[in-house]
């Protein structure tokens, strides 16, 4: 079973629209859960993060952690072309510094 | 501006040869992070290093890659030799704090031709 897990193939939404993203990982204690935004040639950017139950929002972006179901998603509201990206989950387990990654999403916003 | 520096930023190389990529941590970042990203592997976690010390580098092939921290402000990551099957993009990332986020550089493209 791999550490982080994001399984979805490449979304595509309309302009205005919620994108929704999901990553699952493997280890129960993890604590720290982050959500990375990559363009196409450059590096991941950090956009949020979240270590407690529950929602977190920024802006057009809620982060939701269910640490029983080990999960943690990702929705961005009123979806801009300039959300188009791979969305990029990763986790760091209980008791050390280990950034694990999932493999990434894909998100295609069409005007 | 704080931010991680990553040289150089494109290098082709022949098989065979020696490789080193270069990194400079944010000023006061203690964790360093050195990752590779494949279309087909995503980004692998090569090796990380607290206050300098190598915490795990389970993730390189130990017969050609070496990563140290000679000191605070730089880190490397050296292949030797190189094979076409290193080519990839190599970031590096710092984070400050057990358990905190990372911020990447922007990354070193290989080609090993």
């Amino acid at each position: 079973q791999k550490e982080v897990e994001q399984n979805s193939g490449p979304l595509s939404v309309p302009e205005g629209a919620i994108a929704s993203l999901n990553c699952t990982y493997s280890d129960r204690v993890s604590q720290s859960f982050f959500w990375y935004r990559q363009y196409s040639g450059k590096s991941p950017e950090l956009i949020m993060s979240i270590y407690s139950n529950g929602d977190k929002e920024d802006g057009r972006f809620t982060a939701q952690l269910n640490k029983a179901s080990q999960y943690v998603s990702l929705l961005i509201r009123d979806s801009q072309p300039s959300d188009s990206a791979t969305y990029l989950c990763a986790v760091i387990p209980y008791g050390n510094n280990r950034l694990a990654f999932g493999k990434g999403n894909q998100v295609v916003v069409i005007p | 501006d704080a931010r991680v520096t990553q040289t150089p930023r494109h290098k082709v190389t022949e098989m065979g040869q020696e490789v080193t990529m270069r990194c400079q941590p944010i000023l006061g970042h203690n964790t360093v992070f050195w990752y590779r990203q494949t279309m087909m592997q995503g980004l692998e976690l090569l090796a990380y290093f607290r206050n300098r010390a190598p915490l795990d580098d389970s993730g390189m092939p130990k017969d050609r890659f070496s990563a140290e921290m000679p000191d605070a402000t730089l880190a490397t990551l050296k292949i030797q030799p190189s094979e076409p099957r290193d080519s990839a993009v190599y970031f590096c990332a710092s984070g400050q704090g057990r358990g905190t986020e990372a911020f990447f550089g922007q990354g070193t493209r290989l080609t090993v031709v």
